[in-house]
C-alpha cells in the first residue's frame, strides 16, 4: 500500500498568512493527489483534484502543486473560514489511502 | 447527492447495514467508497464498490470484516458489518469517486452515519 505522510500535523496561524502544507508519498503517485477540507462535526469536501485543479466553486485562494511524490497545498491569504482540518489522498492505486491530517488553528 | 442512514447504537456481537442512497446523478457509472473516521481520528478508506457490476476493492485492514454491496434497483450502496465491536463505533461516510471529472477523487460526501457499540 502507499502510504501518505502530510506535514505539519498541526499548524497555528492568522488570518491574512499564507500557509503551506505538505504530503509525500511512499512511491510515485503521477498527479493523482487530492487535497480534503473537513470542519469539525462536517463531512470532508473536496478542494483540489489530480494535484492542482480547482473543484468548482472553491476559492481561488487555495492552490495545489506537485507530482510523483511531493505535494503541496497553499492557502494564499487565510480566511476565517479555512480554520479546519486539511486531508491528503492519493487516487492512484488502491487502497486510495490518505494523509493523517493537519489541523489548521487560529493563532 | 447521497443520503445516509441515522444514528446506528448496537451491542458488541450485533450486525450492522448502513444505507447510501444517491440521486441526481447515474448511479450505476461511477465507484461508491465508504470512509471510516474513529472518534478524533483521521480518515481511513475501506473500499469502493462500482454499481454497474458490484466490482469491489477493500483496504486490506477492512478486507473480510465488512462487506460492501448495492441494490442498482433503488440507487443505494449499503455498508455491512457482522460481529461488532466497540473499536468500531466511528462516523461512516459514503463517497461518490469520479474519474472522470475529478480523476477518482470523491466529489459528493453523504452527510455521514455515526456508530455507537456499547453493551
Amino acid at each position: 500500500d502507499i502510504q501518505m505522510t502530510q506535514s505539519p500535523s498541526s499548524l497555528s496561524a492568522s488570518v491574512g498568512d499564507r500557509v503551506t502544507i505538505t504530503c509525500r508519498a511512499s512511491q510515485s503517485i503521477g498527479s493523482f493527489l487530492n487535497w480534503y477540507q473537513q470542519k469539525a462535526g462536517k463531512a470532508p469536501k473536496l478542494l483540489i483534484y489530480g494535484a492542482s485543479n480547482l473543484k468548482g466553486g472553491v476559492p481561488s485562494r487555495f492552490s495545489g502543486s506537485g507530482s510523483g511524490t511531493d505535494f503541496t497545498l497553499t492557502i494564499s491569504s487565510l480566511q476565517p473560514e479555512d480554520f479546519a482540518t486539511y486531508y491528503c489522498q492519493q487516487s492512484s492505486s488502491t487502497p486510495h489511502t490518505f494523509g493523517q491530517g493537519t489541523n489548521l488553528e487560529i493563532k | 447527492q447521497l443520503v445516509q442512514s441515522g444514528v446506528q447504537v448496537k451491542k458488541p456481537g450485533e450486525s450492522l447495514k448502513i444505507s447510501c442512497e444517491a440521486s441526481g446523478y447515474r448511479f450505476t457509472n461511477y465507484w461508491i467508497g465508504w470512509v471510516r473516521q474513529m472518534p478524533g481520528k483521521g480518515l481511513e478508506w475501506i473500499g469502493i464498490i462500482y454499481p454497474g457490476d458490484s466490482d469491489t476493492r477493500y483496504s486490506p485492514p477492512f478486507q473480510g470484516q465488512v462487506t460492501l454491496s448495492v441494490d442498482k434497483s433503488i440507487s443505494t450502496a449499503y455498508l455491512q458489518c457482522s460481529s461488532l465491536k466497540a473499536s468500531d463505533t466511528a462516523m461512516y461516510y459514503c463517497a461518490r469517486q469520479a474519474y472522470d471529472t475529478s480523476r477518482d477523487a470523491f466529489d459528493i460526501w453523504g452527510q455521514g452515519t455515526m456508530l455507537i457499540v456499547s453493551s
